[in-house]
């Protein structure tokens, strides 16, 4: 059965640190590996990761995908309390159709 | 572009009953997924609809069952509620080319509960 298992389930940081959340999957032809960010309701797309090795990113938040280990990490650096959200990995397996497979998340915790 | 819209937002019902959700994805957008999301279960899958018919289920009873229109939109339908279906219902939808995955862009979701 496809398996998405993410790592820490809880992060609590101060301001300005720098994150690294942990995504490992288990799934039979693998497409693709999603990051959403969920703060009150609707997930919102962080990024997409296809190929192994080439690095995502946008602002302060990239991401890397390694297929060889099966596993992804999004980094935030220079952390806001802005961030503190519940982030979810998502991994894709190629049927034909689109379904994603979700982790239990990350819940992210920034204090001043 | 106006993003993907879900009615109602939130949704009282009674054990037994039935409900109907509704979503409309992106303009130009012809997948539609739908998942419940629950604090025990996470996010899992329910169902996808592409071009009116249903490409993929998840492991959900019967009693959830879904549509889709000409026009995208879709609807699912839950019949004899039961409180465990009390859940935040997200809808998604993607332009779903046919090379390379496309991101799933969700709704704000409708919050069930069941009482």
């Amino acid at each position: 059965e496809d398996k998405v298992v993410q790592s820490p389930l809880s992060l609590v940081v101060h301001e300005g640190d720098t994150v690294t959340l942990n995504c490992s999957y288990e799934v039979t032809n693998f497409r693709s590996l999603l990051w959403y960010k969920q703060e009150k309701k609707a997930p919102t797309f962080l990024f997409m990761l296809t190929s192994s090795g080439i690095e995502k990113k946008s602002g302060r938040l990239s991401s890397i995908l390694d297929k060889k280990e099966l596993f992804s990490i999004l980094n935030i650096t220079a952390t806001q309390t802005g961030d503190s959200a519940v982030y979810l990995c998502a991994v894709e397996p190629f049927q034909g159709a689109q379904k994603l497979v979700f982790g239990q998340g990350t819940r992210l915790t920034i204090n001043p | 572009k106006a993003g993907v819209t879900q009615t109602p937002r939130y949704l009282i019902k009674t054990r037994g009953q039935q409900v109907t959700l509704s979503c409309s994805p992106i303009s130009g957008h012809r997948s539609v997924s739908w998942y419940q999301q629950t604090p025990g279960q996470g996010l899992q899958f329910l169902f996808e609809y592409f071009s009116e018919t249903q490409r993929n289920k998840g492991n959900f009873p019967g009693r959830f069952s879904g549509r889709q229109f000409s026009n995208s939109r879709s609807e699912m339908n839950v019949s004899t509620l039961e409180l465990g279906d009390s859940a935040l219902y997200l809808c998604a939808s993607s332009s779903r080319r046919d090379r390379g995955g496309d991101e799933q862009f969700f709704g704000p979701g409708t919050r069930l509960t069941v009482l």
